[in-house]
């Protein structure tokens, strides 16, 4: 089975603080990426990344950075998070080529106050 | 550019019946493939059913099946036998096979309630 971990389940961090999401997978796949879900928009894809150090822009990338030192390791990260960064995160990963399922992670619901 | 459109946010259904949640898609890829997943109130993403624009024949996974009609650019979800189990918010979503464009794009979901 592949099992896709994210670091928290619930955080709750303060306007201007750096923020640290961490997503592990444990089946040895290419691609991860990261997505905000808010009500009425769907998934939102933020970034991604298709092998160790590489990364692409998603369609909502800006106030996060991410990073991938590791294959099975996947971060993202809110430099000075705002109010408007409260969302449910979740993380996925699928393998290399296009006609695989993502598999995501449980979510990370990150409450900026 | 890719998009998905699915136009019921709420749907209720009577257990033991069938329920269709409609999916529409608008892309430029001639190859791609359209996905179904299903999030229950727990907040997890389960995928349910894949089909590529190829295939030639609707795919089916248990009670779930996929009507595909690729010239009206539809791809509904058919959930035969409703329980109260599949109470949950359906995802229709996307990829296209050019470039890099590894990433799905998804809907906005249908949040789905099936009735004792």
């Amino acid at each position: 089975d592949v099992k896709v971990t994210q670091s928290s389940r619930y955080l709750v961090k303060r306007t201007g603080e750096k923020v640290f999401l961490e997503c592990v997978q444990d089946m040895d796949h290419e691609n991860m990426f990261w997505y905000r879900q808010d009500p009425g928009l769907g998934l939102r894809l933020i970034y991604f990344s298709y092998d160790v150090k590489m990364k692409e822009k998603g369609d909502i990338p800006e106030g996060y950075s991410v990073s991938r030192e590791k294959k099975e390791r996947f971060s993202l990260i809110l430099e000075s998070a705002s109010t408007n960064q409260t969302s449910m995160y979740l993380c996925a990963s699928t393998r290399g080529g296009t006609s695989y399922e993502q598999y995501f992670g449980p979510g990370t619901r990150l409450t900026v106050t | 550019a890719q998009k998905i459109t699915q136009t019921q946010p709420g749907m209720f259904v009577q257990e033991k019946e069938a329920v269709t949640l409609d999916c529409t898609y608008d892309t430029s890829d001639p190859s791609y493939g359209l996905f179904w997943y299903k999030q229950p109130s727990s907040g997890e993403m389960i995928f349910l059913i894949y089909q590529g624009s190829y295939d030639q024949q609707n795919a089916t996974e248990g009670r779930y099946s996929l009507n595909f009609q690729k010239a009206r650019k539809s791809a509904n979800l058919v959930i035969s036998a409703s329980q109260l189990g599949d109470s949950a918010m359906y995802f229709c979503a996307m990829r296209g096979f050019s470039g890099s464009a590894r990433q799905l794009t998804f809907g906005s979901g249908t949040q789905l309630t099936v009735l004792p």
